[in-house]
Protein backbone atom coordinates (compact mmCIF):
# COMPACT_ATOMS: atom_id res chain seq x y z
CA UNK A 1 0.00 0.00 0.00
CA UNK A 2 1.18 3.28 -0.69
CA UNK A 3 2.25 5.55 2.67
CA UNK A 4 1.52 9.06 3.05
CA UNK A 5 4.20 11.12 5.15
CA UNK A 6 3.06 14.54 6.21
CA UNK A 7 5.22 17.14 7.14
CA UNK A 8 5.70 19.49 9.56
CA UNK A 9 3.40 17.48 12.15
CA UNK A 10 2.67 21.13 13.66
CA UNK A 11 2.69 24.86 11.76
CA UNK A 12 2.19 27.71 13.91
CA UNK A 13 1.80 30.63 11.98
CA UNK A 14 0.47 34.19 12.31
CA UNK A 15 -2.88 35.81 10.56
CA UNK A 16 -2.19 36.80 7.05
CA UNK A 17 0.92 34.30 6.99
CA UNK A 18 1.36 31.41 4.50
CA UNK A 19 0.99 27.80 5.59
CA UNK A 20 2.82 25.00 2.84
CA UNK A 21 1.85 21.57 3.86
CA UNK A 22 3.83 18.46 2.74
CA UNK A 23 2.67 15.18 1.58
CA UNK A 24 5.23 12.66 0.04
CA UNK A 25 3.53 9.19 -0.99
CA UNK A 26 6.23 6.03 -1.00
CA UNK A 27 5.49 5.39 -4.73
CA UNK A 28 4.04 7.59 -7.44
CA UNK A 29 0.13 8.17 -6.96
CA UNK A 30 -1.69 7.57 -10.30
CA UNK A 31 -3.29 10.21 -12.43
CA UNK A 32 -2.60 12.91 -9.44
CA UNK A 33 -5.58 10.92 -7.57
CA UNK A 34 -4.97 13.10 -4.12
CA UNK A 35 -6.79 15.04 -2.01
CA UNK A 36 -6.71 17.06 1.23
CA UNK A 37 -8.90 17.13 3.92
CA UNK A 38 -9.43 20.05 6.82
CA UNK A 39 -10.82 18.35 10.20
CA UNK A 40 -11.99 21.14 12.97
CA UNK A 41 -12.46 19.31 16.35
CA UNK A 42 -15.37 17.18 17.04
CA UNK A 43 -15.96 17.39 12.98
CA UNK A 44 -16.08 15.38 9.98
CA UNK A 45 -13.55 16.13 7.89
CA UNK A 46 -13.96 18.53 5.14
CA UNK A 47 -13.33 18.08 1.69
CA UNK A 48 -10.83 21.17 0.12
CA UNK A 49 -9.01 19.86 -2.76
CA UNK A 50 -9.45 16.39 -4.79
CA UNK A 51 -7.22 15.45 -8.45
CA UNK A 52 -4.28 16.95 -6.81
CA UNK A 53 -5.36 20.83 -7.61
CA UNK A 54 -8.64 21.17 -8.07
CA UNK A 55 -10.72 23.19 -5.29
CA UNK A 56 -14.33 21.41 -3.85
CA UNK A 57 -17.38 23.02 -4.30
CA UNK A 58 -17.35 26.30 -1.81
CA UNK A 59 -14.00 26.12 -0.69
CA UNK A 60 -12.12 29.74 -0.89
CA UNK A 61 -9.32 30.19 -3.18
CA UNK A 62 -6.86 30.90 -0.20
CA UNK A 63 -6.45 27.24 -0.38
CA UNK A 64 -4.51 25.38 -3.56
CA UNK A 65 -2.96 21.98 -4.35
CA UNK A 66 -0.25 21.25 -6.05
CA UNK A 67 1.89 18.31 -7.20
CA UNK A 68 2.21 15.09 -8.78
CA UNK A 69 4.11 11.72 -8.79
CA UNK A 70 5.01 11.36 -4.74
CA UNK A 71 5.18 15.39 -4.05
CA UNK A 72 2.24 17.18 -3.37
CA UNK A 73 1.57 20.36 -1.73
CA UNK A 74 -1.37 22.17 0.16
CA UNK A 75 -0.87 25.82 0.79
CA UNK A 76 -2.97 28.39 2.21
CA UNK A 77 -1.77 31.81 1.02
CA UNK A 78 -3.24 34.40 3.51
CA UNK A 79 -4.20 32.21 7.02
CA UNK A 80 -6.89 33.36 8.77
CA UNK A 81 -8.22 32.24 12.64
CA UNK A 82 -10.98 29.97 11.22
CA UNK A 83 -8.15 27.76 9.42
CA UNK A 84 -7.30 26.55 12.91
CA UNK A 85 -7.25 22.21 12.11
CA UNK A 86 -5.57 19.36 11.62
CA UNK A 87 -4.92 18.79 7.51
CA UNK A 88 -5.36 15.28 6.01
CA UNK A 89 -3.87 13.67 2.51
CA UNK A 90 -5.57 11.13 1.21
CA UNK A 91 -4.74 8.80 -1.72
CA UNK A 92 -7.31 7.13 -3.96
CA UNK A 93 -4.97 6.05 -6.73
CA UNK A 94 -4.94 2.82 -5.54
CA UNK A 95 -6.27 0.17 -3.39
CA UNK A 96 -6.17 0.43 -0.33
CA UNK A 97 -6.85 4.23 -0.19
CA UNK A 98 -4.07 5.77 2.36
CA UNK A 99 -4.57 9.13 4.35
CA UNK A 100 -1.05 10.92 5.82
CA UNK A 101 -0.75 11.57 9.49
CA UNK A 102 -1.86 14.54 9.50
CA UNK A 103 -0.26 18.26 10.12
CA UNK A 104 -1.59 20.45 12.78
CA UNK A 105 -2.32 24.12 11.96
CA UNK A 106 -2.08 26.40 14.68
CA UNK A 107 -2.86 30.32 14.56
CA UNK A 108 -0.66 31.97 16.55
CA UNK B 1 -28.37 18.78 0.16
CA UNK B 2 -26.73 15.43 0.62
CA UNK B 3 -26.94 14.01 4.64
CA UNK B 4 -25.70 10.65 5.80
CA UNK B 5 -26.60 9.56 9.51
CA UNK B 6 -24.51 6.67 11.09
CA UNK B 7 -26.45 4.69 13.49
CA UNK B 8 -26.13 2.15 16.17
CA UNK B 9 -24.59 0.99 19.27
CA UNK B 10 -21.86 3.09 20.65
CA UNK B 11 -20.55 0.04 23.16
CA UNK B 12 -19.71 -3.37 22.02
CA UNK B 13 -18.08 -6.07 24.15
CA UNK B 14 -15.01 -7.45 23.16
CA UNK B 15 -15.07 -10.19 20.81
CA UNK B 16 -18.39 -9.32 19.26
CA UNK B 17 -19.45 -7.83 15.85
CA UNK B 18 -20.07 -4.13 15.50
CA UNK B 19 -22.73 -3.11 13.32
CA UNK B 20 -23.66 0.57 11.78
CA UNK B 21 -25.68 1.76 9.31
CA UNK B 22 -25.90 4.43 7.29
CA UNK B 23 -29.06 6.49 5.95
CA UNK B 24 -27.98 8.79 3.16
CA UNK B 25 -31.02 11.14 2.32
CA UNK B 26 -31.55 14.33 0.02
CA UNK B 27 -29.76 12.97 -2.97
CA UNK B 28 -29.84 10.38 -5.45
CA UNK B 29 -28.47 6.64 -4.00
CA UNK B 30 -27.84 4.68 -7.02
CA UNK B 31 -24.90 5.89 -9.07
CA UNK B 32 -22.79 6.25 -6.38
CA UNK B 33 -20.53 4.18 -4.37
CA UNK B 34 -20.52 3.94 -0.64
CA UNK B 35 -17.85 3.96 1.93
CA UNK B 36 -16.99 3.41 5.52
CA UNK B 37 -14.00 5.37 6.84
CA UNK B 38 -12.87 5.16 10.88
CA UNK B 39 -10.91 7.39 13.25
CA UNK B 40 -9.07 6.05 16.30
CA UNK B 41 -9.43 8.74 19.38
CA UNK B 42 -6.55 11.30 18.53
CA UNK B 43 -5.64 9.31 15.49
CA UNK B 44 -5.44 9.80 11.83
CA UNK B 45 -8.29 8.46 9.52
CA UNK B 46 -8.23 5.25 8.33
CA UNK B 47 -10.29 3.71 5.15
CA UNK B 48 -12.56 0.42 6.00
CA UNK B 49 -14.08 0.16 1.97
CA UNK B 50 -16.98 0.82 -0.25
CA UNK B 51 -19.59 -0.67 -1.71
CA UNK B 52 -21.71 0.22 -5.09
CA UNK B 53 -25.75 0.36 -5.27
CA UNK B 54 -25.17 -2.45 -6.99
CA UNK B 55 -23.50 -4.49 -4.47
CA UNK B 56 -19.90 -4.41 -5.86
CA UNK B 57 -17.24 -4.03 -3.05
CA UNK B 58 -13.91 -3.37 -2.07
CA UNK B 59 -12.19 -3.75 1.34
CA UNK B 60 -9.21 -2.60 2.79
CA UNK B 61 -7.07 -5.84 3.39
CA UNK B 62 -6.24 -5.36 6.54
CA UNK B 63 -9.38 -5.52 8.03
CA UNK B 64 -10.98 -8.11 4.61
CA UNK B 65 -11.06 -10.92 7.04
CA UNK B 66 -13.53 -8.98 9.29
CA UNK B 67 -15.42 -6.58 7.71
CA UNK B 68 -18.88 -7.03 5.74
CA UNK B 69 -20.14 -3.94 3.91
CA UNK B 70 -23.79 -4.27 2.47
CA UNK B 71 -26.21 -2.33 0.90
CA UNK B 72 -30.33 -1.78 0.77
CA UNK B 73 -31.09 0.46 -1.61
CA UNK B 74 -34.82 0.46 -1.05
CA UNK B 75 -34.35 2.30 2.19
CA UNK B 76 -31.27 4.20 1.43
CA UNK B 77 -28.98 2.36 3.23
CA UNK B 78 -25.78 0.76 3.69
CA UNK B 79 -24.64 -1.60 6.41
CA UNK B 80 -20.97 -2.29 8.47
CA UNK B 81 -20.42 -5.16 10.20
CA UNK B 82 -16.89 -6.15 12.18
CA UNK B 83 -16.48 -9.45 13.51
CA UNK B 84 -14.57 -10.54 16.26
CA UNK B 85 -13.39 -7.09 17.44
CA UNK B 86 -10.87 -5.65 19.85
CA UNK B 87 -10.27 -2.44 21.74
CA UNK B 88 -8.20 -1.34 18.52
CA UNK B 89 -11.40 -1.18 16.60
CA UNK B 90 -12.48 1.53 18.95
CA UNK B 91 -12.78 4.65 16.94
CA UNK B 92 -15.32 7.73 15.35
CA UNK B 93 -17.31 5.37 12.76
CA UNK B 94 -17.73 7.93 9.37
CA UNK B 95 -20.38 7.24 6.15
CA UNK B 96 -19.21 8.57 3.02
CA UNK B 97 -20.62 9.34 -0.57
CA UNK B 98 -18.26 8.12 -3.45
CA UNK B 99 -15.04 5.78 -3.70
CA UNK B 100 -12.59 8.82 -4.60
CA UNK B 101 -12.92 11.72 -2.80
CA UNK B 102 -15.66 12.18 0.16
CA UNK B 103 -17.23 15.48 -0.40
CA UNK B 104 -19.97 14.46 1.62
CA UNK B 105 -19.93 12.56 4.86
CA UNK B 106 -21.97 11.55 8.00
CA UNK B 107 -21.35 12.96 11.48
CA UNK B 108 -19.62 10.17 12.78
CA UNK B 109 -20.56 7.50 15.77
CA UNK B 110 -17.82 6.67 18.34
CA UNK B 111 -17.62 3.19 19.11
CA UNK B 112 -15.97 1.79 21.88
CA UNK B 113 -14.86 -1.98 22.39
CA UNK B 114 -14.84 -2.51 26.34
CA UNK B 115 -16.40 -5.18 28.25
Amino acid sequence: EIVLTQSPGTLSLSPGERATLSCRASQSVSNSYLAWYQQKPGQAPRLLIYGASSRATGIPDRFSGSGSGTDFTLTISRLEPEDSAVYYCQQYGSSPQTFGQGTKVEIK
Amino acid sequence: QVQLQESGPGLVKPSETLSLTCTVSGGSFNNYYWTWIRQPPGKGLEWIGYISYTGTTNYNPSLKSRVTISVDTSKNQFSLQLTSVTAADTAMYYCARNSAWFAYWGQGTLVTVSS
